[in-house]
């Protein structure tokens, strides 16, 4: 089965801090995300990478950026963290599609923030 | 992508069979309906995806309407570890796979 694995299930930063979380994947995806989920708003994308050094701007990308060096390792990064980035983040991953829309997404189990 | 509809919340006897409906009365032809759950404090899990035929895979039915308008998830023979949020989800099959979940329905199976 695909794995995706985020670092840390729980993190705990000071505001301002930057913060690194991580997402690898082994299943050698093209497609690597970062979604944020909060109670009552769901899921929502923050940034998405189709390819090694590629990325692209999701719904929510504002306060966050992206670092895809390797084809199996997906960065989120918060260069300046804020109370209100006190989420859910979830990594997930997708192979390319074929004719009849089979990617599937594969995510990792999530890294609870929190920022005081 | 088009909007979907889905009730909030839904119960369940364990051991009978879960029907979730989702409404997509907007969809257009080239869309796929795509099914996820999450359960509790894990990340979403892929659990089927059809067009205009009925699906059947080792975690579930999908039924969708000759119209396409709707659908229903159908879990045959529900159990305790179904207990999940489900998530229905139309969109074009694009390179990228970005997918826009909605609020879903809560999915309670009692003994």
């Amino acid at each position: 089965d695909v794995k995706v694995t985020q670092s840390s299930r729980y993190l705990v930063k000071r505001t301002g801090e930057k913060v690194f979380l991580e997402c690898v994947q082994d299943m050698d995806h093209e497609n690597m995300f970062w979604y944020r989920q909060d109670p009552g708003l769901g899921l929502r994308l923050i940034y998405f990478s189709y390819d090694v050094k590629m990325k692209e701007k999701g719904d929510i990308p504002e306060g966050y950026s992206v670092s895809r060096e390797k084809k199996e390792r997906f960065s989120l990064i918060l260069e300046s963290a804020s109370t209100n980035q006190t989420s859910m983040y979830l990594c997930a991953s997708s192979n390319l599609p074929s004719l009849g829309g089979r990617e599937k997404l594969f995510f990792g189990s999530g890294t609870q923030l929190s920022v005081l | 992508d088009a909007k979907t509809t889905q009730p909030t919340s839904m119960d369940c006897a364990e051991g009978r069979a879960a029907n979730l409906p989702c409404n997509h009365s907007t969809i257009s032809g080239n869309e796929y309906v795509y099914w996820y759950r999450q359960i509790h404090s894990q990340g979403p899990q892929y659990i089927i995806h059809g067009l205009k035929n009925n699906e059947t895979n080792e975690m579930a039915s999908l039924i969708i309407t000759e119209d396409r308008k709707s659908s229903t998830l159908i879990l045959p023979h529900a159990t305790l570890r179904d207990t999940a949020v489900y998530y229905c989800i139309v969109r074009v099959a694009l390179r990228y796979g970005k997918l826009t979940f909605g609020q879903g329905t809560i999915l309670t199976v009692h003994p």
